[in-house]
């Protein structure tokens, strides 16, 4: 079993439509959560960082942590098709090593 | 402030080759990590780089090694390739340790034929 479980979809929604992205973990020390953003031909970008459970939000995402079910979710509002891409959670306890699920393809039709 | 730089872009190795990717990490940040990116897969840690020290290593043979220089920028030397080897390679580079948003450069994407 991987500590980290994604979708790799893909994910075809139309513009404007709300996007749910979703990931599981097993390990229960992951305390820091994140959203890279991952381009064609391009290195990852972060998105969102969030730390515990809860929600954070910046502009039209929302990212939220449950660590009681071990589940994480990014939500992109009003998306545009320049939020195409692939869309990668990442978490870590802290320490060195960052996990990275193997990121959801998103395709936001015109 | 320039960001992460890595060098090649592109490469094509055969089997049993030795290769060397470089990178330069962003100003400022002193610790650089790597990443090995198969395609549609997520990004697997190989190891991290700290003050010229490596600070943490993941699930990848001895035939992956790096190294960083005093001005922290990094190299990833991988001997001895296999066809598995064909991957993204992408460093990424933090001001300090422990610190969680990594910045990442766009990768040197190698081929073993």
């Amino acid at each position: 079993q991987k500590e980290v479980e994604q979708d790799p979809g893909p994910l075809s929604v139309p513009e404007g439509a709300i996007v749910s992205l979703n990931c599981t973990y097993s390990n229960s020390a992951f305390q820091y959560f994140m959203w890279y953003r991952q381009y064609s031909r391009k290195g990852p970008e972060l998105l969102m960082y969030t730390y515990s459970s809860g929600n954070k939000e910046d502009g039209r995402f929302t990212a939220q942590v449950d660590k009681s079910s071990k589940y994480i979710s990014l939500f992109i509002r009003d998306s545009q098709p320049s939020d195409s891409a692939t869309y990668l959670c990442a978490m870590h306890t802290g320490g060195f090593k960052t996990i990275f699920g193997a990121g959801t393809r998103l395709f936001v039709k015109a | 402030e320039t960001g992460v730089t890595q060098s090649p872009t592109h490469l094509i190795k055969t089997r049993g080759q030795q290769v060397t990717l470089r990178c330069s990490s962003q100003s400022g940040h002193n610790t650089v990590s790597w990443y090995q990116q198969a395609l549609g897969q997520g990004p697997q840690f190989i190891f991290q780089y700290y003050r010229e020290e490596e600070n943490g290593r993941g699930n990848f043979p001895p035939r992956f090694s790096g190294l960083q220089f005093p001005n922290y920028s990094s190299e990833l030397n991988v001997n001895a390739l296999e066809l598995d080897d064909s991957a993204l390679y992408l460093c990424a580079s933090t001001p300090g340790l422990g610190e969680g948003e990594l910045f990442f450069g766009e990768g040197s994407r190698l081929t073993v034929l």
